[in-house]
């Protein structure tokens, strides 16, 4: 079965500009994730979905970044208004669980999409 | 808050070298350890995990035992091979948290090169 696909896999934006990030979670997978991955660091939680409710959003680093999840399965990052701190590779990761549990639902990351800002 | 501090890379091996890369960690409870790899354009891929202290995650030749009184979940393997070339993580989920989901955090990454 597919993975976890995420478009596009590079985009180059000039500040000022807004971008989409798309990720596709795995079929079924009630979890979704976003991340964000400075270069040379590891990723840092963004927001969490459960089917198309937005529990949190804790991670977002200002009001310029926005995300949904309509239906429940393919889910959009939107980057308004780009600024160069935002230059990053953004991860998506889905999981199969509903509800945490004592044992860990293991999350099932894309490839990420690399954003540039110049 | 929890946090992950792991080796800094990036490392340098041989082809069947040992590998240790050592990943210390701060946490309220006793959380979930995990060892995540990324290889050169692909995503994330959980590479092992433990649960529980003295509990050894393995597998593809790597493992690591979840250490309580030294906090630390260091990661080996006896003999590295050029297909071990990535980047590894180590991370945690605190089974505690106020959350309704796996909130997992992670390491800074290490790098790793083997060469033949």
């Amino acid at each position: 079965g597919a993975g976890v696909s995420q478009s596009p896999r590079y985009k180059v934006a000039k500040r000022g500009q807004d971008v989409a990030l798309r990720c596709d979670p795995i079929s079924g997978h009630v979890s979704l994730f976003w991340y964000q991955q400075a270069l040379g660091q590891g990723p840092e939680f963004l927001t969490y979905f459960q089917n198309e409710a937005q529990l949190d959003k804790s991670g977002l680093p200002s009001d310029r970044f926005f995300a949904e999840r309509p239906e429940g399965s393919v889910s959009t990052l939107k980057i308004q208004r780009t600024q160069q701190e935002d230059s990053a590779v953004y991860l998506c990761a889905s999981s199969l669980a509903i509800s945490r549990r004592t044992v860990y639902n293991e999350q099932f990351f894309g490839p990420g999409t690399r954003l540039t800002v110049l | 808050g929890d946090s992950v501090t792991q080796m800094e890379g990036p490392v340098t091996l041989s082809e069947e070298a040992f590998l240790t890369i050592n990943c210390t960690y701060t946490a309220t409870g006793y959380p979930s350890l995990f060892w995540y790899v990324q290889y050169p354009g692909e995503g994330l891929q959980l590479l092992l995990k433990a649960t529980k202290a003295d509990d050894k995650g393995s597998n593809k030749g790597f493992e690591a035992t979840y250490r309580k009184e030294t906090t630390s979940f260091h990661l080996e393997k006896g003999s590295v091979q050029v297909s071990d070339s990535a980047v590894y993580f180590c991370a945690l989920s605190d089974p505690r948290a106020k959350t309704s989901y796996d909130k997992v955090i992670f390491g800074p990454g290490t790098s790793l090169s083997v060469i033949p």
